[in-house]
């Protein structure tokens, strides 16, 4: 079957600083890959669809200048906290769609805490 | 808009009890509907999926019909086991809004030995 990772699993860092999250479509190419959040005993929710060579967009209240995203190829997005703190710890999952509307595949996640 | 509603967990139950987990759904078009698990600390798993009215998803002794004049996809089993401990969410692609996912809101459930 299809294998999403994502790089790191886990991920601690200080307040302030940058963190970078790679997602990877390890056995097929994906034009469109999502970048999901899911608090603690939450339900996932979609932050941005992530296209590739094109400007990911945004879901409403999603600060895209905070969490940039760059879908640089058709196997890899990255997501990246900027200026982190505290609130943006989570879990941070991606998934990304092969051909036809029903073929999407889910990373791992990562879990980003702030310290 | 599209939404998904599921019963509110947790859900504890004696292994090889009967399980159901309730998923009702709201959404313009056809849309496909999907149960996926999440096992502590792990990512989502495809569990099952249908895609038209009436057709039943299975996997793993799980098993969901999709009741298009309920806007329903129940998932049921008929033994659970202590393995099945996890977090399961309700889900549905619309043609509508486009190819992501809209959750439901899980459900966890525990299997006691």
């Amino acid at each position: 079957g299809a294998v999403v990772s994502q790089h790191p699993s886990r991920v601690i860092c200080k307040s302030g600083t940058s963190v970078k999250i790679e997602c990877r479509s390890l056995d097929f190419q994906a034009t469109t890959m999502f970048w999901y959040r899911q608090f603690p005993k939450q339900s996932l929710m979609l932050m941005a669809t992530s296209n590739e060579g094109s400007k990911a967009t945004y879901e409403q209240g999603v600060e895209k200048d905070k969490f940039l995203i760059n879908h640089a190829s058709l196997t890899l997005s990255t997501l990246t906290v900027t200026s982190a703190h505290p609130e943006d710890s989570s879990f941070y999952i991606c998934s990304a769609l092969r051909g036809g509307r029903d073929e999407q595949f889910f990373g791992p996640g990562t879990r980003l805490t702030v310290l | 808009g599209n939404s998904v509603t599921q019963m509110e967990g947790p859900v504890t139950l004696s292994e090889e009890a009967f399980l159901t987990i309730n998923c009702t759904y709201t959404a313009t078009g056809y849309p496909s509907l999907f149960w996926y698990v999440q096992y502590p600390g792990e990512g989502l798993q495809l569990l099952l999926k249908a895609t038209k009215a009436d057709d039943k998803g299975s996997n793993k002794g799980f098993e969901a019909t999709y009741r298009k004049e309920t806007t329903s996809f129940h998932l049921e089993k008929g033994s659970v086991q202590v393995s099945d401990s996890a977090v399961y969410f309700c889900a549905l692609i619309s043609d509508n809004y486009g190819q992501n996912f809209v959750f439901g809101p899980g459900t966890r459930l525990s299997v006691l030995p």
